[in-house]
């Protein structure tokens, strides 16, 4: 059983490029978070999705930031416009959903530099 | 919205010793808490979690406490490794929201 896929790994952008990172939860689930980590900090929040849903997005910058997860295929955070400020690592994590398990799984994150 | 704190921010054992991390919550709604080990440029992994029904929890050389009232949880983990030495993230969240709110961190190292 496949774990939470996310590609790429690594990410070089240059300022003012965009920024596509990809996201496939694990089989059977139908939820998926994205947090940021910057370095030597903790995660924070993102966006929460559900299949053509978002559900919560409080924890996006209002600007540059936007999520989806399609029917088809993965969840994909993409950043437009990218700054410095932007290198962080970005997870993705996914969970079967409300009611059945609160348990989160992770992804081993994008790492994205901005040069 | 919630806020979760940490400590220690790094905390040093010898092997064999027992490490303690805690972390508080606002949020008096908040009723499920992971926590999450995580070591260098690899993903958060799961090592135990619990709900608020429950004052503590065990498993093997893993256990968390919580105290709602106080609006506090622990982890505590018995007779360290150095395989334990990694950054925990402890996190509070609420069932049907889902999102969590993650505390900033505690860097443990286990000296053999």
């Amino acid at each position: 059983n496949a774990g939470v896929m996310q590609n790429p790994r690594h990410l070089v952008r240059r300022r003012g490029q965009e920024a596509r990172l990809r996201c496939s939860p694990m089989k059977g689930h139908s939820h998926v978070y994205w947090y940021r980590q910057l370095p030597e900090e903790g995660l924070k929040f993102m966006v929460y999705l559900q299949k053509e849903n978002i559900i919560d997005e409080s924890g996006m910058p209002k600007e540059r930031f936007s999520a989806e997860f399609p029917k088809e295929g993965p969840s994909i955070l993409r950043i437009q416009q990218v700054v410095r400020g932007d290198s962080a690592a970005y997870f993705c994590a996914s969970s079967p959903g409300s009611g059945v398990s609160y348990e989160q799984y992770f992804g081993p994150g994008t790492r994205l530099t901005v040069t | 919205g919630e806020n979760v704190e940490q400590h220690p921010s790094t905390l040093s054992v010898q092997e064999g010793d027992s490490a303690v991390i805690k972390c508080t919550y606002s949020d008096s709604a908040s009723n499920y808490f992971p926590w999450y080990k995580q070591e260098l440029g690899k993903r958060p992994q799961l090592i135990i979690d619990i709900r608020s029904n429950v004052g503590e929890k065990k498993d093997q050389r893993i256990a968390v406490t919580l105290n709602k009232t106080a609006k506090h949880f622990s982890l505590h983990i018995t007779e360290t490794q150095p395989e334990d030495s990694a950054v925990y993230f402890c996190a509070a969240s609420q069932y049907n929201f889902n999102k969590f709110y993650f505390g900033s961190g505690t860097k443990l190292n286990v000296k053999p």
